[in-house]
């Protein structure tokens, strides 16, 4: 099973871009990357996938590097509502099963 | 907007009760799930299901069961509640791309706060 490691904890200013890394050295060629993050108090929220190509949504980018070893999830101007344990994950198998690491807590100063 | 709706957001049982956590999904997913979250411990996965009536064992099964009659409605059941069940529960679900190669995000709910007493 492929595995992934990110930085325990993360500090950004208010209205600074944030840049959460993940390596997964071990990855396929067919495992997709998928970031959630959860807020206090509430279950996992989905926030962005990719394979290959960086991706772009309403809340956040993913770039993915050439080798798929790495990759680094950006939320373009932090606010305090982005204050979250983000997860990094390789879904397993077929249907979606989803394992969560530790994350990484990202803390937004203001 | 609700997708996921898990029963009870709080929840106090006794030890050796029969407890059952209901998760309802309204989006007609095939794939559901319920993890457990501990401080220091993560989200561990106890039980998934690909299909009615189909399930899976997750990590950490023991102490625990559960039940997929209809596609919208996941189960957990706990046959006889223990102290150490004391937890949240997180249920979740998505959807099969078809291909083998699963890239649909997956949809949670809000929890359910169980205590064990």
């Amino acid at each position: 099973d492929a595995k992934t490691t990110q930085p325990n904890s993360m500090e950004s200013n208010e209205e600074e871009p944030v840049h959460l890394p993940c390596n997964h050295s071990t990855i396929s060629g067919t495992d997709y990357i998928h970031w959630y993050r959860q807020l206090p108090s509430q279950g996992p929220e989905y926030v962005i996938h990719g394979l290959t190509s960086n991706v772009n949504n309403r809340m956040a980018s993913l770039a993915i590097a050439e080798d798929r070893k790495s990759s680094t999830l950006i939320l373009h101007r932090a606010t305090l509502r982005d204050a979250a344990v983000y997860y990094c994950i390789l879904p397993l198998e077929y249907g979606n099963k989803l394992v969560f690491g530790a994350g990484t807590i990202l803390r937004v100063k203001s | 907007d609700v997708k996921v709706t898990q029963s009870s957001r709080y929840l106090v049982k006794r030890t050796g009760e029969k407890v059952f956590l209901e998760c309802v999904q309204d989006m007609d997913h095939e794939n559901m799930f319920w993890y457990r979250q501990d401080p220091g411990l993560g989200l561990r996965l106890i039980y998934f299901s690909y299909d009615v009536k189909m399930k899976e064992k997750g990590d950490i099964p023991e102490g625990y069961s559960v039940s997929r009659e209809k596609k919208e409605r996941f189960s957990l059941i706990l046959e006889s509640a223990s102290t150490n069940q004391t937890s949240m529960y997180l249920c979740a679900s998505s959807t099969s791309t078809g291909t083998g190669l699963f890239a649909t995000e997956a949809f949670f709910g809000q929890g359910t706060r169980l205590t064990v007493v």
